[in-house]
């Protein structure tokens, strides 16, 4: 089992503003999701990337998976309140899921 | 397209009593997991179950624990004896088939008092 590692733990910023948060690996991902979990919930899958140097946009958020496929990133253009939450990378390991700790982002008004 | 379904979403049970969660997946999905998030900690596999069968249950513990997912009707993750530290939230995921994306329900949270 490959060990994902997220960063930064936790993150504090101010409306409006950018920030991105990363999930990398020793070893290379088959295909990578991430998902966003809030308070008191399941959580909520936001995108799956499979192929190296794949780019996806979600409204504001954009995700990037590595060339190599051993990292990825997330970036939240002009952060709102409402984003506030988890943001769990997760890789699947044959019909499993392995998560990695994941980043607590909050977003203040 | 009703989502995953979990009940109850709350469970308190005193240590020595069985605590049993239910799952039911989305329509059209035959393949369920089950997760553990302890607290301060991340999300931990625990079983993988198609209609009555187990297929990896590698990730639960040996004893006290088991899982079923019947015929007809929903899953159900079985904990015997509870003790305090099996106070967790407990999530169910299911999908289409192996491999494919997995959508997760809301949880159970079970405080062992």
């Amino acid at each position: 089992t490959q060990l994902l590692e997220q960063s930064p733990q936790f993150l504090s910023i101010q409306e409006g503003e950018n920030l991105t948060v990363y999930c990398n690996s020793s070893s290379v991902f088959s295909s990578l999701q991430w998902y966003r979990q809030e308070p008191g919930e399941g959580p909520v899958l936001l995108v799956t990337v499979v192929t190296g140097g794949e780019v996806k946009k979600l409204k504001r958020l954009t995700f990037q998976f590595g060339d190599a496929r051993k990292d990825s990133s997330l970036h939240i253009t002009a952060a709102q309140p409402g984003d506030t939450g988890l943001y769990l990378c997760a890789e699947t390991s044959g019909s499993r899921l392995t998560f990695g700790e994941g980043t607590q982002l909050t977003v203040n008004p | 397209n009703a989502g995953v379904m979990q009940n109850p979403r709350h469970l308190v049970r005193r240590r020595g009593q069985e605590a049993r969660l239910r799952c039911s997946p989305m329509k059209g999905h035959s393949h369920v997991y089950w997760y553990r998030q302890l607290p301060e900690e991340g999300l931990k596999f625990m079983v993988y179950l198609q209609k009555e069968n187990i297929i990896d249950e590698s990730g639960m513990p040996k004893e006290r624990f088991s899982a079923e997912f019947p015929k007809e009707g929903p899953s159900i993750l079985r904990i015997q004896q509870v003790v305090r530290g099996d106070s967790a939230a407990y999530f169910c995921a299911s999908s289409p088939a192996s491999g494919y994306e997995q959508y997760f329900g809301p949880g159970t949270r079970l405080t062992v008092t």
